[in-house]
Formats: C-alpha cells, structure tokens, sequence
C-alpha cells in the first residue's frame, strides 16, 4: 500500500533539545515537504526537496534543518534555535511534471514542548 | 510576491442550503490553483484542480483572473461536507502556497 507514513504520531520535547521528525515515502516521489500547521495560519511551508541531496528553505525554516540523502526519506529536524514549535507538522511528497494531481500528504506529528 | 486569502475562517451553513468558500490570490505568473480539504481525522486531500474544470463530491470552482478569485461552491451543502478547506497556489517549481483555510460546518 502505497502512501507517506510520519512518525511519531505524537512527540514531546523539552525546551531546549533537538527533535527528529520522520517522513518515509514509497510513491517514488522526487519531491518532498514539510508544513507547519497553526490554527488560523493555514500551512506555511517550513523546507522542501526537489531531488536526492538537494533542499531548498521555504517561508519559516529558521530554526529547523533538513537532510534528503534517500529519495523516500526527508526527516526534519526542530533544533533549541525555534522559537515556537509547539505544532502540527504535515509531510507531503509530488512527483514533478505530475503536480497537478497535487500532493500526497502524511498523517502529520504533533509537536508539543514541555 | 505570491499570496493566496481565505476570508472567512469559519462558516456555517444548514444542510441542503448553499455554500461558497471564498479564495483570493496574488500571483504574477500564470495561476494554477487547488482547493484541498481536510475531514475529521482524516489527512490532508486533493479536492479539485482549477485545470481540470471537474466537479469532485458536487464542489465546482471556477478560476477568475479579472477577479484573482477561486472560490469553491457546492448548490446544496451535505454534512459530511463539514471540513477544513484549503485554498493553494502552486508557484515556482512544484511548491505550493496555501491560505489560512475555512472551517465549514454544516449543520443538520
């Protein structure tokens, strides 16, 4: 069954440490994201990866890091450096040329720092 | 610099009635815009592309340059149409931009 799979579910973190997020795709997708999701602001998008080793920032990637070094993974890293990250953070993955059949999305991980 | 608006971020609707969920942009380039809806526990979902000009689940949205709009419209609203809608703009490369989105509910 074909699909983006985001774990954990559910992280908790203290202040100050650094957090992994997985993202784990077996479309064969060449591009993946990942969004933050607040109430009221609707998805801003945090980093994204057009191909193998490559990524670009997007609109808020102060204070996360990315790496793509596998096509099916792109784990985002929340560092002490973010001032905010109490949030839910979605996944996606597209093929490009393909775009318009839009996104694949994760089930996303909520984020809480404690 | 690209931008897309969702005026409302809640609207209520009784069933059989109809609904518009609104979507603005501002883009340079040539537009092409989603609309993506999120249900209860479910993930985040392609709804319908302006470029298809299809109707998914009775929702039909229609690309308005003149007016930088793409709001999304259904005759008679259902209750499981309540939702969190989306609006998106696709910009350079494949990333998107999404607006604030609305929370439809539809009540019985």
């Amino acid at each position: 069954d074909g699909g983006i799979t985001q774990s954990p579910k559910y992280l908790f973190r203290k202040e100050g440490q650094n957090v992994t997020l997985s993202c784990e795709q077996n479309l064969n997708h060449d591009a993946m994201y990942w969004y933050r999701q607040d109430p009221g602001q609707g998805l801003r998008l945090i980093y994204y990866s057009q191909i193998v080793n490559d990524f670009q920032k997007g609109d808020i990637a102060e204070g996360y890091s990315v790496s793509r070094e596998k096509k099916e993974s792109f784990p985002l890293t929340v560092t002490s450096a973010q001032k905010n990250p109490t949030a839910f953070y979605l996944c996606a993955s597209s093929l490009p040329g393909t775009d318009n059949y839009g996104y694949t999305f994760g089930s996303g991980t909520r984020l809480t720092v404690v | 610099a690209q931008r897309v608006t969702q005026p409302e971020k809640l609207l209520s609707v009784f069933k059989g009635a109809p609904v518009e969920l609104k979507c603005n942009y501002s883009y340079s380039g040539s537009p092409e815009l989603f609309w993506y809806v999120q249900y209860s526990r479910q993930r985040l979902q392609l709804l319908l592309r302006h470029i298809s000009r299809e109707s998914i689940k009775g929702f039909t949205a229609d690309l308005n340059k003149g007016e930088t709009s793409f709001h999304l419209k259904k005759p008679f609203a259902q209750e499981e149409d309540s939702a969190m809608y989306y609006c998106a703009l696709k910009t350079s490369g494949s990333r998107l931009t999404f607006g604030e989105g609305t929370q439809l509910t539809v009540n019985p």
